[in-house]
């Protein structure tokens, strides 16, 4: 078993460029949440995904986006870059319950963005 | 929602019991306790959790308080790769919320050899 997967695992942007991450989910997972976690603080909700449609959202403006494809992969989308979104942007994974409290995330080992 | 409150770092001996606490005072009867941890360069990864009876599994023990005010994260023997940030969420089971984890500074456990 993989696992959860993304790429790339590190990226280099200038401000107000476009960036767009990926997530492959652990297998037999349907739902995808995406996170970022700033240096030294914890991760921070995004979205979530789940049959191919947004869920829930965030505290984020409208410049990040996201998709989720029929076989459960996703990606998160930033436009017009600034500084601020220089973090690890975490993926998370998990097969989606009645009860959400027992639902366990997996999360993948993140992409590092660097906003220059 | 209600917030926890943890130790911003702690220090445990190799082989030694560590116990990683958390406050949660204003929590509801509906809040289940989790407790993820992320090992460094690693995304966070799932260790444990109740809503009121003791918990143990392959990685840890849950104790949790008799009025739920607080809990323990109980890790019987440290390894030098327990060194992680430990992070105690709470999940109402009646709120949208509850399909998102809000993590907040977690602690950060040093193992010594």
């Amino acid at each position: 078993d993989a696992g959860v997967t993304q790429s790339p695992t590190h990226l280099i942007k200038t401000r107000g460029q476009q960036v767009t991450l990926r997530c492959s989910p652990k297998s037999g997972h349907d739902t995808v949440s995406w996170y970022q976690q700033a240096l030294g603080q914890g991760p921070q909700f995004i979205f979530q995904y789940y049959e191919e449609e947004e869920r829930q959202r965030g505290n984020f403006p409208d410049r990040f986006s996201g998709h989720q494809f029929p076989n459960y992969s996703s990606e998160l989308n930033v436009n017009a870059l600034l500084l601020g979104d220089s973090a690890l942007y975490l993926c998370a994974s998990s097969h989606r319950l009645l009860d959400a409290t027992n639902e366990k995330l997996f999360f993948g080992s993140g992409t590092q963005l660097s906003v220059l | 929602d209600a917030k926890t409150t943890q130790p911003n770092s702690m220090e445990s001996n190799e082989e030694e019991p560590v116990h990683l606490p958390c406050n949660h005072s204003t929590i509801s009867g509906t809040d289940y306790i989790h407790w993820y941890r992320q090992l460094p360069s690693q995304g966070p990864e799932y260790v444990i959790h109740g809503l009121t009876s003791n918990v143990n599994n392959r990685m840890a023990s849950l104790a949790i308080a008799e009025d739920r005010k607080s809990s323990t994260l109980i890790l019987h023997r440290a390894t030098l790769r327990d060194a992680a940030v430990y992070y105690c969420i709470l999940r109402d089971r009646f709120r949208s919320s509850a399909r998102q984890l809000t993590f907040g500074s977690g602690t950060q456990l040093t193992v010594l050899p």
